[in-house]
């Protein structure tokens, strides 16, 4: 494998279950981002680890629960979904070489979710 | 805070046409970095071009070209002799820092570009 891989390609889920997407990068990055794309609005970011370390949480509802357990992983734990939680769930990640401007972005071909 | 606009929604060209897409950004900070995506039907984000705000030079690679200009906040991207394969919705990001220390992606709305054979 290679780059930035992504499991699974496709949910479907309910609003009451629990599923788990995952992440992996296999470029020796350090951080690791959860982005979410949806129809009517721009890619947002969601969530920023570097070096494990929860360093953002762009406002996200509880329901999204995001685990680092190492640099090269990175799950986004959902639970009790809304519809409007349907969308296109990116992971990226980047080399983070802290002090050093900003360093480039590299993405997963994503999850896409559907919550009936 | 940072935005970036991408005025043009969709576009649709012939096959062999050269097409611009525009990149608008507006930003407080002096140092910044923007950055041009493709992102094809299978989804994935494919990183195309990375400039820092202190390079305007302007940059080709093979049939793209990207002309960075701080006077009117623009970055647009060109492709030249435009291929069907180059179908797909483009994205202009910008560079900010967050409260906690990182760097996130501002995005524009993208662009969708549609190459006719």
């Amino acid at each position: 494998e290679t780059g930035v891989t992504q499991t699974p390609r496709h949910l479907v889920m309910g609003m009451t279950n629990k599923k788990s997407l995952k992440c992996e990068q296999h470029l020796g990055h350090n951080a690791m981002y959860w982005y979410k794309q949806s129809a009517k609005k721009p890619l947002e970011l969601m969530f920023v680890y570097n070096f494990k370390e929860q360093t953002e949480n762009n406002s996200v509802p509880s329901r999204f629960s995001p685990e680092c357990p190492n640099s090269s992983h990175l799950f986004l734990h959902l639970h009790t979904l809304q519809p409007e939680d349907s969308a296109l769930y990116l992971c990226a990640s980047s080399q983070a070489v802290r002090g050093v401007g900003t360093d480039t972005q590299y993405f997963g071909p994503g999850t896409r979710l559907t919550v009936l | 805070a940072q935005k970036v606009t991408q005025a043009q929604t969709e576009i649709s060209v012939v096959e062999k046409e050269d097409v611009t897409l525009d990149c608008v950004y507006e930003t407080r900070d002096t140092t910044y970095y923007l950055f041009w995506y493709k992102q094809p039907p299978s989804g994935e984000l494919v990183f195309l071009i990375r400039r820092n705000s202190f390079d305007e030079q302007n940059e080709i690679s093979g049939r793209y070209s990207w002309n960075f200009q701080k006077s009117t906040s623009s970055f647009n991207f060109t492709i030249t002799a435009s291929q069907v394969v180059d179908s797909a919705v483009y994205f202009c990001a910008l560079s900010e820092p967050t409260q906690g220390g990182s760097e996130k992606l501002v995005f524009g709305k993208g662009t969708k570009l549609t190459v006719n054979p």
